[in-house]
């Protein structure tokens, strides 16, 4: 079974609109934490956002913000007014405190920004 | 603070050859993972060091091996290329504390392809 599922995988949006992608996510474990990245063409992974299991509030970094419904073990991205250079390749991945610690990626989502 | 730093960007090797990809972490941080990233199997984990030594590892052959000097900086080795390496490899650095924490800052990748 996946540990980390992202539905979407491709997503075109129109300039200046929100933008939400999407991920769920399966542990046994209480004690983990969420991320997510952006790739774009060049090929660098660069850190937008974190969530750890018990925070308990939302996670936010200026335009992105992280939708956590732990019941749900969902933990979708939102980005607010899309930008052009918000085009590339999102991963959401989840960390295991009692799994090896290493970092578990989605397979996902290539976001299109549109003028 | 500089970022996390890989050398080389590129690398077209032969079949056959080994290579070995050099990964510089973050000042201070003292975890360097790696992950392998390819179109159909998307981002692999390979292995992490701390602190000189091997902490956690994935599934791949033991073609695949790394290490860490006193400095951090860590590096990558595949023997015995073949075609299926061709890949971005990605190394990531952390402070090392276990746990789900946010910091995970990954480098530029190199890019192996394997002819």
């Amino acid at each position: 079974a996946q540990k980390i599922t992202q539905t979407q995988p491709g997503m075109f949006v129109q300039e200046k609109e929100a933008v939400t992608l999407d991920c769920t996510y399966d542990t046994s474990d209480q004690s983990y934490g969420l991320f997510w990245y952006k790739q774009p063409s060049s090929g660098e992974m660069i850190f937008l956002i974190y969530q750890g299991s018990y925070d308990e509030q939302n996670a936010t970094e200026g335009r992105y913000s992280l939708n956590f419904q732990k019941a749900r073990k969902s933990a979708n991205l939102v980005i607010s007014a899309s930008q052009l250079g918000d085009s590339a390749m999102y991963f959401c991945a989840m960390r295991e405190v009692n799994r090896d610690d290493k970092i578990i990626f989605g397979k996902g989502t290539r976001l299109h920004i549109l003028p | 603070k500089a970022g996390v730093t890989q050398t080389p960007r590129y690398l077209i090797k032969t079949r056959g050859q080994q290579v070995t990809l050099s990964c510089s972490p973050i000042s201070g941080h003292r975890s360097v993972s790696w992950y392998q990233q390819t179109p159909g199997q998307g981002l692999q984990f390979l292995f992490e060091y701390f602190s000189e030594t091997q902490r956690n590892k994935g599934n791949f052959p033991g073609r695949f091996s790394g290490r860490q000097f006193s400095n951090s900086r860590s590096e990558m080795n595949v023997s015995t290329l073949e075609l299926g390496d061709s890949a971005l490899y990605l190394c990531a650095s952390s402070l090392g504390r276990q746990g789900p924490t946010r910091e995970q800052y990954f480098g530029p990748g190199t890019r192996l392809t394997v002819t």
